[in-house]
């Protein structure tokens, strides 16, 4: 069974820290990766989308693709308290159309 | 922008009621997704549609069924609603090329048996 492991937090860091949250999977055919970002009571949004080794920015935010050790990871730079948040890590593994996501981690941000 | 809604927000319904929840995506996208979101279990599949009339199930399709008559449109129908049920229902589409496996997700559902 294709799986995708989060850590759950939470993770708390303050005002303009670093956040760094991380993510394996396990089907090694696994070809793009979504992070996603949901507040509280709210649907998840796509903030990052990754499909090769290496780093990918966008602002604040930083992809990270390893595909040889099946790792992702999200660095949120400068972190804001609007950042917090849960934020789901989801890998495409080919002809299923399926996105398997991660349970998530909750991120805090404090002031 | 891709817009994906559903057709409630909140809804509230007693066991043994037929239930039906609606997605209506506005971006021609092949695919179009239901899940549940339950705290600690995370999103689970349910069903999934990558054409009109066709369906397939996903992880926890026990209690379902859907409905995909056009291509912008996919429902979820609970057919006798159980207490168990209770839950956040999300709603998403996608392109369906390669490359393209971006989900959309609408507001959610958030459903309530009584």
């Amino acid at each position: 069974q294709k799986e995708v492991e989060q850590n759950s937090g939470p993770l708390s860091v303050p005002e303009g820290a670093i956040a760094s949250l991380n993510c394996t999977y396990s089907d090694r055919v696994s070809q793009s990766f979504f992070w996603y970002r949901q507040y509280s009571g709210k649907s998840p949004e796509l903030i990052m989308s990754i499909y090769s080794n290496g780093d990918k920015e966008d602002g604040r935010f930083t992809a990270q693709l390893n595909k040889a050790s099946q790792y992702v990871s999200l660095l949120i730079r400068d972190s804001q308290p609007s950042d917090s948040a849960t934020y789901l890590c989801a890998a495409f593994g080919g002809s299923n159309y399926k996105l398997t996501f991660g349970k998530g981690t909750l991120l805090t941000v404090n002031p | 922008d891709v817009k994906v809604t559903q057709s409630s927000r909140y809804l509230v319904k007693r066991t043994g009621e037929k239930v039906f929840l609606e997605c209506v995506q506005d971006m021609d996208h092949e695919n179009m997704f239901w899940y549940r979101q339950d705290p600690g279990l995370g999103l689970r599949l349910i069903y999934f549609s990558y054409d009109v009339k066709m369906k397939e199930k996903g992880d926890i399709p026990e209690g379902y069924s859907v409905s995909r008559e056009k291509k912008e449109r996919f429902s979820l129908i609970l057919e006798s609603a159980s207490t168990n049920q209770t839950s956040m229902y999300l709603c998403a589409s996608s392109l369906g090329l390669a490359g393209q496996e971006t989900q959309y997700f609408g507001p959610g559902t958030r459903l309530l048996v009584l």
